[in-house]
């Protein structure tokens, strides 16, 4: 079946755009969480959904990030007024279950260049 | 707070055992994880335990815990140039989801 995915693969835009990444979750999964990972470093945690809702959003760097599922299955991440430093690769993930141990299936991420 | 420390390089022979090491900080984990990710691809989860674990084994992968430490290892017997990748080692905590915790990853090099 369909596994998580990330559209663009691969997104350049200069600085101070606006940018809208999408993540379509395996069908049927509740969970979706955005991560994103800087060059050389692990996985950073962003923002988690459930459903509709973002149950925790603890992980979004400043009030230039916002994300939004108003279906409960595609997610998009927005970026206002893109900086260098946002530049990364944008990692989703979905799970058929929020406390699920072995189920949280990565998609393939979109990697941002910030010009 | 939550902070997981990872070395970041290792180089071993085909056929040898690779460890690959991990210390975390918050003891209040209720998972931890190792994942694979090859370039170019999606992170994969290899292995996870739970955290009143000691041990876990799942083929050619051993995962270790000491929890008193707060030391996670993952032995992979038999290395293959396959195994080349870069392995992250994640926690995740009680609250009804998982929120992973990421270190920075060791570059696992596999040669001949």
């Amino acid at each position: 079946g369909a596994g998580v995915s990330q559209t663009p693969s691969n997104k350049v835009t200069e600085k101070g755009k606006y940018v809208e990444l999408r993540c379509d979750p395996i069908s049927g999964h509740t969970a979706l969480y955005w991560y994103r990972q800087s060059l050389g470093q692990g996985p950073e945690f962003l923002i988690y959904f459930q459903g509709t809702g973002a149950a925790d959003d603890s992980g979004l760097p400043n009030d230039r990030f916002f994300a939004v599922r108003p279906e409960g299955s595609v997610s998009t991440l927005k970026i206002q007024r893109t900086e260098r430093g946002d530049s990364a690769v944008y990692l989703c993930a979905s799970s058929p279950e929020a406390g699920a141990a072995d189920t949280q299936y990565f998609g393939p991420g979109t990697r941002l260049t910030v010009l | 707070g939550e902070d997981v420390e990872q070395s970041l390089f290792l180089s071993v022979r085909e056929g040898d055992s690779s460890v690959i090491n991990c210390t975390y900080t918050d003891s209040s984990s209720t998972y931890l994880y190792w994942y694979k990710q090859e370039p170019g691809a999606g992170l994969q989860l290899l292995t996870y335990i739970f955290s009143n674990m000691d041990m876990k084994q799942d083929q050619r992968l051993t995962v270790l815990l000491n929890k008193k430490d707060k030391h996670l290892s993952l032995r992979i017997a038999d290395t293959q140039t396959g195994d080349s990748a870069i392995y992250f080692c994640a926690e995740s905590f009680s609250g009804g989801y998982n929120k992973l915790i990421f270190g920075a990853g060791t570059r696992l090099a596999v040669h001949p």
